[in-house]
């Protein structure tokens, strides 16, 4: 089974509009964590923004929030006031606990969805 | 930027030829992983290393083989490559703390290898 869900392979966006690229996730461990990468074209993964399973209000980074409903296990990425330069493959990663020394930090990543910004 | 340098940036290779992917980082961070990224399936773990001469398997760890001789590189052999084993791969690195769920980790530009 799918441990992480993204549902939406392209997404296209106006400039300064905001948009939402939806992450859902399945684990039966009550610590886990949430993260978002952005892969631009020239190939290179970036972090981008980090969501704990404990955590009691949304993470948010500049621009970059994310919309956590742990009941629903869901941890949509939503960018703000959207760039160019946000034109970018999108990935939902999760990490499953409890961590160990040993386990260190794997991650288990979403299919992606491919964000287009148009001007 | 993490300093994480993989070598080479790009491979052309025959099949039944060995293949060793290297992984350098300059941050000396405790643990290292190597992903590949094919179409359709994200990124997906292959092994990783929580220590000097200390890795495990990650979920696609058949036909792969890893060493961590010294803290800062992290080898990837392919000791027959197949032409399924044709894909983007990935080194990341993360924090001397990293088995703590906030420690994000930080990717390397990737390798591109083909096998023919």
């Amino acid at each position: 089974a799918q441990k992480i869900t993204q549902t939406q392979p392209g997404m296209f966006v106006q400039e300064k509009e905001a948009v939402t690229l939806d992450c859902t996730y399945d684990t039966s461990d009550p610590s886990y964590g949430l993260f978002w990468y952005k892969q631009p074209s020239s190939g290179e993964m970036i972090f981008l923004i980090y969501q704990g399973s404990y955590d009691q209000q949304n993470a948010t980074e500049g621009r970059y929030s994310l919309n956590f409903q742990k009941a629903r296990k869901s941890a949509n990425l939503v960018i703000s006031a959207s760039q160019l330069g946000d034109s970018a493959m999108y990935f939902c990663a999760m990490r499953e606990g409890p961590a160990s020394i040993t386990s260190g930090s794997r991650l288990t990543f979403g299919e992606g969805t491919q964000l287009t910004v148009n001007p | 930027d993490a300093g994480i340098t993989q070598s080479p940036r790009h491979k052309v290779t025959e099949t039944g030829t060995p293949v060793t992917l290297r992984c350098h980082q300059t941050e000396n961070h405790r643990y290292m992983y190597w992903y590949r990224q094919d179409p359709g399936h994200g990124l997906r773990l292959i092994h990783y290393s929580y220590g000097v001469k200390d890795t495990d398997k990650g979920e696609v760890s058949d036909g792969y083989s890893v060493s961590r001789s010294k803290t800062e590189d992290f080898l990837l052999t392919l000791e027959s490559a197949t032409s399924s084993q044709t894909s983007v791969y990935f080194c990341a690195i993360s924090e001397g703390q990293g088995h703590l769920l906030n420690q994000p980790q930080h990717f390397g530009d990737g390798t591109r290898l083909s096998i023919l």
